[in-house]
């Protein structure tokens, strides 16, 4: 079955720095999802991605699928405190079945 | 534009009771995903159920665990007798269609503590 490693698995950045978060696929990916969850919270879906290159923007986050469609990075510009939470990363299997990375906390000091 | 909606949020039981979580999807999907979320494990994929049907239950575990979408009301993830090691968030997504491609949705989820 197909595996996610994202990294890193923490961060901590200094607010208004950039960040990068990776997600890379043991497998083809055909449907690259990003989500948002808060500590005790549900999951917000951020963006998802399909194409190889494909890249897509909301805010001040943007995603991006590498052309071999075997890794996704999620790039936040001048991060603020409320990005702060856990960025999962999660491929579909086949009929939307999601399989997901163990995920990266992100902490933004002020 | 109401999203997935979970019962109960938070949910304590004893050992061998039974918990009873429930999800409506959003408006205009018909299908439901329950997720898992162990303490310090990853989401874990347990069932994907369409109305009155059973698509792929390959997560679930062989006992005490069973789901359901009946043709009215909500999907029900139900555990019987339950074990400490029950104790998770349970998510619940939902999607239009079944096919690649369509946004997900997650609710807020369902935390069950079993003491």
């Amino acid at each position: 079955s197909q595996e996610l490693e994202q990294s890193p698995q923490s961060l901590i950045v200094q607010e208004g720095k950039n960040l990068t978060i990776n997600c890379t696929s043991s497998k083809t990916l055909y449907g690259l999802y990003w989500y948002k969850q808060k500590y005790g919270e549900g999951l917000i879906f951020l963006m998802m991605l399909q194409k190889g290159g494909e890249e897509k923007s909301h805010e001040k986050i943007t995603a991006k699928l590498d052309e071999k469609k075997q890794q996704s990075s999620l790039h936040i510009t001048a991060s603020q405190p409320s990005h702060a939470g856990i960025y999962l990363c999660g491929a579909d299997e086949g009929a939307q079945k999601l399989v997901f990375g163990q995920g990266t906390r992100l902490t933004i000091n002020p | 534009n109401a999203g997935v909606m979970q019962n109960p949020r938070h949910l304590v039981r004893r050992r061998g009771q039974e918990a009873r979580l429930r999800c409506s999807p959003m408006k205009g999907h018909s299908h439901v995903y329950w997720y898992r979320q162990l303490p310090e494990e990853g989401l874990k994929f347990m069932v994907y159920l369409q109305k009155e049907n059973i698509i792929d239950e390959s997560g679930m575990p062989k006992e005490r665990f069973s789901a359901e979408f009946p043709k009215e009301g909500p999907s029900i993830l139900r555990i019987q007798q339950v074990v400490r090691g029950d104790s998770a968030a349970y998510f619940c997504a939902s999607s239009p269609t079944g096919g690649i491609g369509n946004t997900i949705y997650f609710g807020e989820g369902s935390w069950l503590t079993v003491v």
